[in-house]
């Protein structure tokens, strides 16, 4: 059971706009920044989004990153094939002195 | 280019140890904290814990489930991060991944990045 808790899975079509969510609480997104991570198979994670809404250079503008009280939220615009992978978010936990993740979410480019 | 490679994964029992490394280059090791991270088969992402500079006395956190099993430690003359696994168990089988990260008083943000391509430990008798 994951602190941070996201969708399990998550599918567009080309071209569309998808949205993945995250949920956690007062002690993590609440009062820290969100983090977005993308792993494409058999890869290791690679940061996507950092401080809430910030893209690493490199990163297509397709993606953005929203934050709101204890949720926070990764979109993805015109929708790739290439998009197809494994998304996870994080976030700082005052209570556990530690990082959470979220469980992940399966992203299918239909 | 910052780059980062694990290495010491393999096979052991339960019970056992295993060391793994982290070589680092292209960045300031001895100022970074470094973070592991570990992710079994088909599963996400789980924070293990970080070991932080000389500048905030190699302070270490854990992760409740390996706390008093794990310990890191660190070699600034040699930009390399370790990871001391003892009484391991099945549920410790993962690939395990280091990442250097930002920390400010006591709160280490996870903004990692990079990440090294990972060392697989499989816990089995």
């Amino acid at each position: 059971q994951s602190v941070l808790t996201q969708p399990p899975s998550a599918s567009g079509t080309p071209g569309q706009r998808v949205t993945i969510s995250c949920s956690g609480s007062s002690s993590n997104i609440g009062s820290n920044y969100a983090y977005w991570y993308q792993q494409l198979p058999g890869t290791a994670p690679k940061l996507l989004i950092y401080s809430n809404n910030q893209r690493p250079s490199g990163v297509p503008d397709r993606f953005s990153g929203s934050k709101s009280d204890t949720s926070a939220s990764l979109a993805i615009s015109g929708l790739r094939s290439e998009d197809e992978a494994d998304y996870y978010c994080a976030a700082w936990d005052d209570s556990l002195s530690g990082v959470v993740f979220g469980g992940g979410t399966k992203l299918t480019v239909l | 280019e910052v780059q980062l490679v694990e290495s010491g994964g393999g096979l052991v029992q339960p019970g056992g140890s295993l060391r793994l490394s982290c070589a680092a280059s292209g960045f300031t090791f001895s100022g970074s904290a470094m973070h592991w991270v570990r992710q079994a088969s088909g599963k996400g992402l789980e924070w293990v814990g970080r070991i932080r500079g000389k500048g905030n006395s190699y302070a270490t956190a854990y992760a409740a489930s390996v706390k008093g099993r794990f310990s890191f430690s660190r070699d600034d003359s040699k930009n390399t991060a370790y990871l001391q696994m003892n009484s391991l168990k099945t549920e410790d089988t993962a690939v395990y991944y280091c990442t250097p990260g930002y920390c400010s008083d006591d709160v280490c943000y996870p903004r990692f990045d990079p990440w090294g391509q990972g060392t697989l430990v499989t816990v089995s008798s």
